[in-house]
């Protein structure tokens, strides 16, 4: 099974600065279709999870563009450039390029 | 708009089966795939498996091989997770959630979770 790894797992940013979490699968995420299947997903609390970035780096509808997806086979990077009170949560990454799909085990987001 | 509606919370014995469903209105049911993930108190998502209500073909994680069933009505665009031979590690909110694609984790819409609770 592919096992994702976040880091940190926990991150106190100050609103108006930016924040990073590292998201790293054990086999590269690269289908032989030339896309990438890896995905950051929010969780607010007491919320379903809500998709925020799809293969890497596109935005899903109504999602900021201070959030950004970089990255590649098994290294991926989500970036908020300016934190703002509204995305606390927990982000996972999430791949799905092989069954069981797997999650990262959450990267808690505090103000 | 596009909703995905799931049923109630369940109590269950260990050893029992829970059943929950996932209503969908707003897109053409069979045009997507449901999956479903669950997650345990304080503990990150677990993808379960994927129905293609279209077919009926399914996918699951290994370790609900046996034990989770998935089927759907599409004359009333609902899909159902059946789970049997319920212990208490099986409590945890369980979500459906649909994608487009076959392989694509991009679940742009989810249930509000189902939680279900297995003790004796």
């Amino acid at each position: 099974d592919i096992v994702m790894t976040q880091t940190p797992l926990s991150l106190s940013v100050t609103p108006g600065q930016p924040a990073s979490i590292s998201c790293k699968s054990t086999q590269s995420l690269l289908q032989t279709d030339g896309k990438t299947y890896l995905y950051w997903y929010l969780q607010k609390p007491g919320q379903s999870p809500q998709l925020l970035i799809y293969e890497i780096s596109n935005r899903f509808s109504g999602v900021p563009d201070r959030f950004s997806g970089s990255g590649s086979g098994t290294d991926f990077t989500l970036k908020i450039s300016r934190v703002e009170a509204e995305d606390v949560g927990v982000y996972y990454c999430m791949q799905s390029i092989k069954v069981p799909y797997s999650f990262g085990q959450g990267t808690k987001l505090e103000i | 708009q596009v909703q995905v509606v799931q049923s109630g919370a369940e109590v269950k014995k260990p050893g029992a089966s829970v059943k929950v469903s996932c209503k969908a209105s707003g897109y053409t049911f069979t045009d997507y795939y449901i999956h479903w993930v669950r997650q345990a108190p304080g503990q990150g998502p677990e993808w379960m498996a994927w129905l293609n209500p279209n077919s009926g073909v399914t996918n699951f994680a290994q370790k609900f091989q046996g034990r989770v069933t998935l089927t759907s009505d599409t004359s009333i665009s609902t899909a159902f997770l059946d789970l049997s031979r319920l212990r208490s590690d099986d409590t945890a909110v369980y979500y459906c959630a649909r994608v487009m694609h076959f392989g694509s984790g991009k679940f742009d819409s989810w249930g509000q979770g189902t939680l279900v609770t297995v003790s004796s």
